[in-house]
């Protein structure tokens, strides 16, 4: 079975540049979740999606961040404008709603804004 | 409200040693535990999770946990250590939607040849 699936793996971009992070869930799994993993902050949860709705997104550090889920098997993470304190590695996970069903990572996008 | 705190933030054992990650959590109900290892450069992977069947559980890689509810801890253990094994690890406990996740701030191990 094919995993999360996170592109691109790496960008590196200039400060005011627009930063796009894509993700495709495991099939069938209906939750998705964008974190932040920093070496200050640690892994922080930005937003999490049920069945395509933004569930909670208290988590986006301010409005230059966006989420969206189109469809059941696509999220974006878009930063504009970019800023340097936005390196960090985001990652996307996916799970099936409730029972406690674990969630399962992608490898993760290393952003780097020069 | 429900909280982890795992008590090393690093781990240093001898390969071949016995290996113990500790991990208490807070929780007003019964909770669902997750241990996630994280490989440098890597997402995490799940190690084994408790949901409330059998109190110890076996997870990949030799790994283990114990969930005890009297002491509010769900402690990861492994025999013997592999080289293999150094990497982050992070305890987990879910939400009471059973949709939101608590992690703690991760321990890193570090196996010694």
């Amino acid at each position: 079975d094919a995993g999360v699936i996170q592109s691109p793996r790496h960008e590196v971009t200039e400060m005011g540049q627009e930063v796009t992070l894509r993700c495709k869930p495991i099939s069938g799994h209906n939750s998705l979740f964008w974190y932040r993993q920093t070496m200050m902050r640690g892994l922080e949860l930005l937003i999490y999606f049920n069945n395509n709705v933004p569930i909670d997104d208290s988590g986006m550090p301010e409005d230059r961040f966006s989420a969206k889920m189109p469809n059941a098997s696509f999220s974006t993470l878009k930063i504009q404008p970019s800023e340097p304190r936005d390196s960090a590695v985001y990652f996307c996970a996916s799970g099936r709603l409730g029972d406690n069903q674990p969630q399962h990572f992608g490898d993760g996008t290393r952003l780097s804004i020069l | 409200a429900q909280s982890v705190t795992q008590l090393d933030s690093h781990v240093s054992v001898s390969e071949g040693t016995p290996v113990l990650l500790r991990c208490n959590y807070s929780s007003s109900y019964s909770p669902s535990l997750f241990w996630y290892v994280q490989h440098p450069n890597k997402g995490l992977q799940l190690l084994l999770k408790y949901t409330s069947a059998a109190t110890l559980v076996k997870g990949i890689n030799g790994f283990e946990a114990e969930f005890k509810k009297s002491e509010t801890s769900f402690h990861l253990t492994k025999p013997s250590a592999h080289m293999s094994d150094a990497a982050e690890y992070f305890c987990v406990v879910s939400g009471n939607t059973g949709n939101q996740f608590y992690f703690g701030t991760g321990t890193s191990l570090t196996v010694i040849p």
